[in-house]
């Protein structure tokens, strides 16, 4: 079984900050790994995903994501946030096997950027 | 740019009674999900649908729900005798294939349930 841990359920940041979400998962087999943005009142936004290959990964909107196999981790980043990049940020993984590819998503960290 | 599209938005029941939540995936796409989110809680996987059978399903997705897919563009989840705790968000997505992992996500339907 999967489990993801968002450790932060709040983050507040002034605008032009750096930010940095954190995600750490465990799993017993490899997985892929992604992060979503929730706006107010809105679906699920893929930003960025891990599949294979480097393991920086840059995505929409600025956002990067570093995958850490020796830390289980797959923190978000972004160098200089906007205020319309307040939002709910969820981390998710999918394992590589089985045929339902299900996503497990952890309980979310609302951004909050302020002037 | 082709999106997920959920009906209703918002479902408002009496308990016991039934709701069909309906989407349309993206035209292309193969594989169809259902999750739900329960207020101020995490998303949670539901089921997984291809080639007009379920391929996977959680421990929430019991007897009271069913999936279907009745024509060539829409995808349903029943829930036939609703319970309070069946408030929540319902999101369905897609997928165009299993390889490339990306789930597209509708903007989700609201039940309540009273």
């Amino acid at each position: 079984a999967q489990s993801v841990t968002q450790l932060d359920s709040q983050v507040p940041v002034f605008e032009e900050a750096p930010v940095e979400l954190r995600c750490n998962y465990s799993s017993s087999v490899s997985v892929y790994l992604f992060w979503y943005v929730q706006y107010p009142n809105q679906g699920l936004q893929l930003l960025l995903k891990y599949l294979s290959g480097s393991t920086l990964v840059k995505g929409i909107n600025g956002f990067e994501a570093e995958f850490n196999k020796s830390q289980t981790s797959f923190h978000l980043r972004k160098p200089s946030v906007h205020i319309s990049d307040t939002a709910e940020y969820f981390c998710a993984v999918s394992d590589l096997g089985g045929g339902g590819n299900k996503l497990t998503f952890g309980t979310g960290t609302q951004l909050k950027v302020e002037l | 740019e082709p999106e997920v599209t959920q009906t209703p938005s918002h479902q408002v029941t009496q308990m016991g009674q039934e709701v069909i939540l309906r989407c349309v995936p993206i035209s292309n796409h193969l594989y169809f999900y259902w999750y739900r989110q329960i207020l101020g809680q995490k998303v949670e996987f539901l089921v997984s649908f291809y080639n007009n059978e379920i391929s996977e399903k959680s421990e929430i997705f019991d007897d009271q729900f069913s999936v279907e897919r009745p024509d060539g563009s829409n995808f349903t989840l029943k829930i036939r005798s609703t319970k309070l705790e069946d408030s929540a968000m319902y999101f369905c997505a897609s997928s165009e294939l299993v390889t490339n992992r990306e789930q597209f996500f509708g903007p989700g339907t609201r039940l309540t349930v009273l």
